[in-house]
């Protein structure tokens, strides 16, 4: 059974870099059918996209979120890192990690079938 | 930038009642669309893709429908664990903004 977990940092100053690791368990980061995701959810809001990665190291990011946003993969640890730079109080919120499932035909990411359990991440001084 | 708009923002129905959220997308995103249900403090959980696809282990009583800019998600007979939120999710278009709807909430009439 696959498993994502969050790891990282709960609080983190504003201006400062917040930086969260998601580690792959029962599964290789490395499969040709599968990206892998950052998805955040402010207090009381909704869904947000940040950016997803292939094990290839090729990405996709939200570009409300692009400048500030870098995602990276290690396939040695099985797993693959969120740096989101400059943080204000309007990046607090829950971080989750998921797999998402290649769109077979258009070779891109599709649906996030498998979620981390999330990590919740303040900013404040 | 394609967004996607879910009505409505909340939904009051009893248990046992049929339950029909929609999720409407500024352009086509084809067929390109996911469910999800989230319930409190737990993470999203995928219900349907490809618009009409039960993921792994979903019961029947879920469906989606739609393909181009209109979708439905049904719960056919709504259980009590069933209430939750739902969002929808275009994965068409990239790279998207806001993928996501802004979700339909489920209570308990």
């Amino acid at each position: 059974q696959l498993q994502l977990q969050e790891s990282g940092p709960g609080l983190v100053k504003p201006s400062e870099t917040l930086s969260l690791t998601c580690t792959v368990s029962g599964g290789s980061i490395s499969s040709s059918s599968y990206y892998w995701g950052w998805i955040r959810q402010p207090p009381g809001k909704g869904l947000e996209w940040i950016g997803s990665i292939y094990y290839s190291g090729s990405t996709y990011y939200n570009p409300s979120l692009k400048s500030r946003v870098t995602i990276s993969v290690d396939t040695s640890k099985n797993q693959f890192s969120l740096k989101l730079s400059s943080v204000t109080a309007a990046d607090t919120a829950v971080y989750y990690c998921a797999r998402r499932v290649v769109v077979v035909v258009a070779a891109t990411p599709g649906a996030f079938d498998i979620w981390g359990q999330g990590t919740m991440v303040t900013v404040s001084s | 930038e394609i967004v996607m708009t879910q009505s409505p923002a909340t939904l009051s129905v009893s248990p046992g009642e049929r339950a029909t959220l929609s999720c409407r997308a500024s352009q086509s995103v084809s067929s390109n669309l996911a469910w999800y249900q989230q319930k409190p403090g737990q993470a999203p959980r995928l219900l349907i893709y490809g618009a009409s696809t039960r993921a792994t282990g979903i019961p029947a009583r879920f469906s989606g429908s739609g393909s181009g800019t209109e979708f439905t998600l049904t719960i056919s007979s709504l259980q009590s664990e069933d209430f939750a939120v739902y969002y929808c999710q275009q994965y068409n278009n990239w790279p998207p903004g806001r993928t996501f709807g802004q979700g339909t909430k489920v209570e308990i009439k």
